[in-house]
Parts: structure tokens; C-alpha cells; sequence
């Protein structure tokens, strides 16, 4: 069993490069979301969806782009990256949303450098 | 909007005692969930409790317990028998809708051996 898989696991881009993280999950959960972790801040919620062909801005989507095209997948795009943008990604995915009491089930996280 | 605060930025506990890590939440839902994540280095995030909010009843599982005082917005772990594998990143976080969870800026636990 899967889960929530996120691909690249690290990855180091120059400035003003483009590059996409892809989630993918197998659990035929309906929502899912793009959070950033940084030091000290805990994580913050980029984007989310709570079906296929559906997004919605979190807290600090400037800079991000997503899609979801297929239910599995949840893709998080920078188009032009930045050094703010140096991060470590989750993605996370849950069944029917927090009030199902599910929770999230979370993937292992990317580490993005950009220098 | 949702605010969860730690107001501990790290902890550290006598291995085999007993821990508390405190967590107030603000949130203008009226159905909603909290929730502990425990982060160990390995950057896995890890359910470790959950509370439903219209349940009375405090949360447990197992060393793991959850002092939830609605009125007060306080949702605070207590760790018991702290073990070596407890030490990590503790996250507390709070989720009513659609819109899914704010997470707190975390807890660093340090067991001392």
C-alpha cells in the first residue's frame, strides 16, 4: 500500500527556473493539499482540492501553481523559482476532509533548494 | 481564518517522565477537529491523537493523552513514561471544513536519557 507519494525527494534549482512536484496517491481519496514547511513556521498551506479538477488557494500561494487533472494526482508547479522558495514540500491527501475525522495521510516531503 | 500556538519552542523531559506540551487554538467553526502530529528526523509526519471538539471525553492512545478545555480553546498532550523515540518535532493542528488544517509552528522535544 502506497499511500502519498511525492516525487523528487530533493532537488536543487537556480533561480528563476521552472519545475513541477508531482503527489500521487492511491487511495482514492478525494481531497487533497500542498503545504510548505519552514523553520520555526511550522506548515502553511500553499494550495488544495477537494476533487478532481478543482483548486483552491491556501495561505501563501504566491508563486505556485497547481493542478489536478486526475483524482490520484496533485501537482504543484513554480514557474520562476526563488530562494524564498527554498522549503521542504508536503503533500497530504484525506478521504472526505477533516470532519470525516480522518485526518490527513501525508507524503514523505520534498526538499527544494533554490539558490 | 484559524490560528493554532505553541507557545513552547522546545521542551526537554528526564526519560521515563511525564511531558506536556500546550497548544490554544482559535478557530470561528463549529464543528472541528485537533490533532498531534509527531515529526522525528526522518521528516515523516506521524498521527500521534486526535479529539473530536463536540466530544467531552479527552482523547488517549496508549502514553498519549490530550487535556481538551474547550471554553478556553486548549488542547495540550501530555506524554507519559517519555521514551527515547519520543523525541522529535510535535505538531499540534486544528481543521473544521474543506479548507484543511493550520498547524502550529511546533514543539522540539529532547528526551534527556
Amino acid at each position: 500500500n502506497a499511500g502519498v507519494t511525492q516525487t523528487p525527494k530533493f532537488r536543487v534549482l537556480k533561480t528563476g527556473q521552472s519545475m513541477t512536484l508531482l503527489c500521487a496517491q492511491d487511495m482514492n481519496h478525494e481531497y487533497m493539499y500542498w503545504y510548505r514547511q519552514d523553520p520555526g513556521m511550522g506548515l502553511r498551506l500553499i494550495h488544495y482540492s477537494v476533487g478532481e479538477g478543482t483548486t483552491a488557494k491556501g495561505e501563501v500561494p504566491d508563486g505556485y501553481n497547481v493542478s489536478r487533472l486526475k483524482k490520484q494526482n496533485f501537482l504543484l508547479g513554480l514557474e520562476s523559482a526563488a530562494p524564498s522558495q527554498t522549503s521542504v514540500y508536503f503533500c497530504a491527501s484525506s478521504f472526505l476532509g477533516v470532519l470525516a475525522n480522518y485526518g490527513y495521510t501525508f507524503g514523505s516531503g520534498t526538499r527544494l533548494t533554490v539558490v | 481564518a484559524q490560528t493554532v500556538t505553541q507557545s513552547q519552542p522546545e521542551m526537554s523531559v528526564q526519560e521515563a517522565e511525564t511531558v506536556t506540551l500546550s497548544c490554544t487554538y482559535d478557530t470561528s467553526e463549529s464543528d472541528y477537529y485537533l490533532f498531534w502530529y509527531k515529526q522525528p528526523p526522518s521528516r515523516q509526519m506521524i498521527l500521534v491523537i486526535r479529539q473530536e471538539a463536540y466530544k467531552q471525553q479527552n482523547a488517549t492512545e496508549n502514553r498519549f493523552s490530550v487535556n481538551f478545555q474547550k471554553a478556553a480553546k486548549s488542547f495540550s498532550l501530555k506524554i507519559s513514561d517519555s521514551q527515547l523515540g519520543d523525541a522529535a518535532m510535535y505538531f499540534c493542528a486544528s481543521g473544521g471544513g474543506a479548507d484543511g488544517l493550520t498547524f502550529g509552528k511546533g514543539t522540539h522535544l529532547i528526551i534527556q536519557p
